[in-house]
């Protein structure tokens, strides 16, 4: 149980395109999920907390223009790259926290998105 | 600010033996601790959680201890073998009554046959 997935797993596109990126609780209901970026052979960097019904909490240093996100239902978040440019070239991860659940449970975690702008 | 300290060098060692990685942290008064294991390319896979009243916990081959003195975890896997090489994660949590997960930057580990 406690899947989460994440699609699509790796972008490759033009400097200037708009990228979406999904990301799913399959088994479970998820109130809030939760967005990281990751550089190679770094931590992963809370992004923002996606709250479902409201609105997103951005971490300090992410602009919330830049870095899109809609949490619309307790099964899905995305998160939208705007005019992305290279320097928005990572490894970004979703996770889940099941609903209704203490706060000390563990989060699930997708597989990660590869994205490359060129 | 927080900051989460593990080894940034790799951990190399002989299977059968015992890995123990640490976690350091400071400026913060965490209520829990998790530890996640990752493998390349892959997201993070929650492996243990340890609160602050807790001393150790156990899972199979995994130890983990929490010592809220010196603000440190460690965390042991007996018995190691080459497919426990992975990079290991600490994130502590909960100290802001949030959600939120601090994630170290990792100790890769290496387990020789």
């Amino acid at each position: 149980g406690a899947v989460v997935s994440q699609h699509p797993s790796r972008v490759i596109c033009k400097s200037g395109t708009s990228v979406k990126i999904e990301c799913r609780s399959l088994d479970f209901q998820a109130t809030t999920m939760f967005w990281y970026r990751q550089f190679p052979k770094k931590s992963l960097m809370l992004m923002a907390t996606s709250n479902e019904g409201s609105k997103a909490t951005y971490e300090q240093g992410v602009e919330k223009d830049k870095f899109l996100i809609n949490h619309a239902s307790l099964t899905l978040s995305t998160l939208t790259v705007t005019s992305a440019h290279p320097e928005d070239s990572s490894f970004y991860i979703c996770s889940a926290r099941e609903s209704g659940t203490y706060s000390n449970q563990p989060q699930h975690f997708g597989d990660g998105t590869r994205l490359s702008i060129l | 600010s927080q900051k989460i300290e593990q080894n940034s060098e790799a951990l190399n060692i002989q299977e059968g033996k015992t890995a123990t990685l640490t976690c350091n942290y400071t400026n913060y008064s965490p209520a829990y601790l998790q530890w996640y294991r990752q493998d390349p390319g892959r997201g993070p896979v929650f492996l243990l959680l340890i609160r602050e009243n807790e001393k150790e916990k156990r899972k199979e081959r995994l130890k983990v201890t929490f010592d809220t003195t010196l603000k440190q975890s460690l965390f042991h896997i007996t018995a190691s073998q080459p497919a426990d090489s992975a990079t290991y994660l600490c994130a502590p949590g909960g100290g802001d009554s949030s959600y939120k997960l601090i994630f170290g930057s990792g100790t890769r580990l290496l387990v020789r046959p």
